[in-house]
């Protein structure tokens, strides 16, 4: 039972523009999400995470979207740049689990120079 | 910020032979390290979590006496791989949580661990 889903396993884009990476969950007491970069033989990267109590947040290119309705999460970077090619992981935590994660399956984001 | 640190980075070992890999905290305390495995272009699977002074806790389907977690100490936890098998050759990875944070923060996690049993 994946809970934690991201159906495009991989993404290509060109420098400059903006890439957008999606994710949906089924879990509805899932209250808390994340998103991590990861390089191979390396461990995940914390990236950028949002509350359910909210709808954006933003840090830098990095700005994360949450839809409670749909239960879809979307990271969107821009300008994007050669060095955010990795793996991007969203995860997500409820109150019930004690910081335990639930990762999708990752997003192989490539972006061309 | 809070830095994991896992050792060794990568390990060969031969069948029937068992694996220790340590899971450090550096600059905290933490009472909660979760041990993760990840398959070739697959996700990270939680293992089990290890709770500093008591016994892990391992998620369904994860044989509790083939991967013995050992959490003696706030700032490390171990995973011992017992007779391992080449189907236990992944990617094992583990974070841990500080005592004093909040269940939504990000965890921060080691740079893991490549198995390969031959």
């Amino acid at each position: 039972d994946q809970q934690v889903k991201q159906n495009s396993p991989s993404l290509s884009v060109q420098e400059g523009r903006i890439s957008i990476l999606n994710c949906d969950y089924t879990n509805s007491m899932f209250d808390y999400f994340l998103w991590y970069k990861k390089y191979p033989a390396e461990g995940p990267t914390f990236l950028i995470s949002i509350s359910s109590i909210k709808d954006k947040n933003e840090d830098g290119r990095f700005t994360v979207f949450l839809n409670k309705s749909a239960k879809h999460l979307s990271l969107h970077i821009v300008p994007s740049q050669p060095g955010d090619s990795a793996v991007y992981f969203c995860a997500a935590s409820a109150p019930t689990s004690g910081s335990r994660l639930t990762f999708g399956e990752g997003t192989q984001l490539t972006v061309n120079p | 910020g809070a830095v994991v640190s896992q050792h060794p980075s990568r390990v060969i070992c031969k069948s029937g032979t068992s694996v220790k890999i340590e899971c450090r905290s550096l600059d905290f305390q933490a009472t909660t390290m979760f041990w993760y495995r990840q398959f070739p272009k697959q996700s990270l699977m939680l293992m089990a979590t290890s709770n500093e002074g008591s016994k892990a806790t391992y998620e369904q389907g994860v044989e509790k006496d083939k991967f013995l977690i050992n959490h003696a100490s706030l700032t490390l936890s171990t995973l011992t791989v017992t007779s391992a098998h080449p189907e236990d050759s992944s990617f094992y990875i583990c974070s841990a949580r500080d005592r004093g944070q909040v269940y939504n923060s990000p965890l921060h996690f080691g740079n893991g661990t490549r198995l390969t049993v031959t």
